[in-house]
């Protein structure tokens, strides 16, 4: 069974680009989760989509948004990007979606590694 | 938010030693569960916790939830090389999952 897989995995960008990353999950996961790990900040946790819908959103800016497709496919996509958001990016996916005692087990991509100069 | 603390912050330890982490919070946790990530990939799960008390075992590591379920351990013994990671801690707060800062264990042969 293929793991959940994310591309690009390194990617270097200019201040104001924007960029799009995407991950594919494991065969039957319906839920997606993305995070951002810093150093400094560690996990901080994005956005989850299941079934297409977005569930929850972490306190990020606007300018970071996603969407899921209908065969659980997930793209994320930061605009106008900054130096801060130089980050290693996390895509988790799950059969079910995640807190409320589900009791979830996340399993998580390698990450795309973001570099904005 | 409920904030998981996560310590120490690093640990190097040589290879044989004994070693625990810790991960707490002021809040209840309806379950934790502790992952270990390499360099250069994704977290991998490691075990969830979910009864106050509970004590798992998985080889060498031992976890353990406190009674009031707001706190949990992790104990390796006779660390090895291969031990070497991040070690993080996550409890769900409402509809999502929050991480502690995590551990970077390093053991050295």
């Amino acid at each position: 069974k293929a793991g959940v897989t994310q591309t690009p995995r390194y990617l270097i960008k200019t201040r104001g680009q924007q960029v799009t990353l995407s991950c594919s999950p494991i065969s039957g996961h319906r839920s997606v989760s993305w995070y951002q790990q810093t150093p400094g900040q560690g996990l901080q946790f994005l956005f989850e989509y299941f079934s297409e819908t977005q569930r929850n959103k972490g306190n990020f800016p606007g300018r970071f948004s996603g969407r899921q497709f209908s065969n659980s496919r997930s793209e994320m996509n930061v605009s106008t990007l900054e130096l801060g958001d130089s980050a290693l990016y996390l895509c988790a996916s799950s059969l079910g979606p995640t807190g409320r005692g589900a009791n979830e087990k996340l399993f998580f991509g390698s990450g795309t590694q973001l570099s904005v100069l | 938010t409920q904030l998981l603390e996560q310590s120490p912050q690093f640990l190097s330890i040589q290879e044989g030693e004994n070693l625990t982490v810790y991960c707490n919070s002021s809040s209840v946790f309806s379950s934790l569960q502790w992952y270990r990530q390499e360099p250069g990939e994704g977290p991998v799960l490691l075990v969830t916790v979910v009864t106050g008390g509970e004590v798992k075992k998985l080889k060498r590591l031992t976890f353990q939830f406190g009674d009031a379920r707001k706190d949990s351990s992790l104990h390796i013994t006779a660390a090895q090389p291969g031990d070497t990671g991040l070690y993080l801690c996550a409890g769900e707060d409402g509809n999502k999952l929050v991480f502690g800062a995590g551990t970077i264990l390093r053991v050295k042969s």
